[in-house]
């Protein structure tokens, strides 16, 4: 029973160059979560997918950041033209469709993003 | 705006003794859940209890047992019997049944002392 998994679990880029972090959610959940989480902080909520919409994404930067949740495949978290202010664990997590299962989110092991 | 305060750094436990870390959070809605997650050096987030506003009874999982006091808006977390794995920084959050995302508090570090 596989869990939330992200990949890289570490990302180097240098300053100008795309991230694209990946996120396949637990085995028969549909809603998927990203945060970010920077240096002794706690997490802080981006966006909110369903399979192939975008709920909520009141979290996202404006500008460079995007995600999507294809029909097929993992969720992708896309920050274009890096800069060092990126740098940061993201954190994907995932819950079920249904009341009773929606409530609770269970985590990815997190991508480690370094910007050079 | 529903925040959430963990007002303790940093809490320091001897081996086998207990430990309480403090959670208040602000919000003005009557339905909604409450997490506390352990995030150990790996780095990955691992929920430890779960508790619905609705139920009066506190949530108890093995070792971990939360004291919820809904009209002060307190979630404290009880780690009986520390071990040494316990070791970890433990975040409060808090989740509406309506929205979408949870907010964290900033966390507290805890030792576990051989």
């Amino acid at each position: 029973n596989a869990g939330v998994m992200q990949n890289p679990r570490h990302l180097v880029r240098r300053r100008g160059q795309e991230a694209r972090l990946r996120c396949s959610p637990m085995k028969g959940h549909s809603h998927v979560y990203w945060y970010r989480q920077l240096p002794e902080e706690g997490l802080k909520f981006m966006v909110y997918l369903q399979k192939e919409n975008i709920i909520d994404e009141s979290g996202m930067p404006k500008e460079r950041f995007s995600a999507e949740f294809p029909k097929e495949g993992p969720s992708i978290l896309r920050i274009q033209q890096v800069v060092r202010g990126d740098s940061a664990a993201y954190f994907c997590a995932s819950s079920g469709p249904a009341r009773g299962t929606q409530e609770t989110q269970y985590f990815g092991p997190g991508t480690r993003l370094l910007v050079l | 705006a529903q925040t959430v305060t963990q007002s303790q750094p940093e809490m320091s436990v001897q081996e086998a003794e207990t430990v309480t870390l403090s959670c208040t959070y602000d919000t003005s809605e009557s339905d909604y859940y409450l997490f506390w997650y352990k995030q150990p050096p790996s780095r990955q987030m691992i929920l430890v209890i779960r508790q619905e506003a609705y139920k009066q009874q506190n949530a108890t999982e093995n070792r971990f047992s939360v004291n919820f006091q809904k009209a002060a808006k307190s979630f404290s977390l009880k780690i009986s019997d520390s071990q040494l794995g316990d070791a970890a920084m433990y975040f409060c959050a808090y989740r509406t049944h309506n929205n979408n995302d949870m907010r964290f508090g900033a966390g507290t570090r805890l030792t576990v002392k051989p």
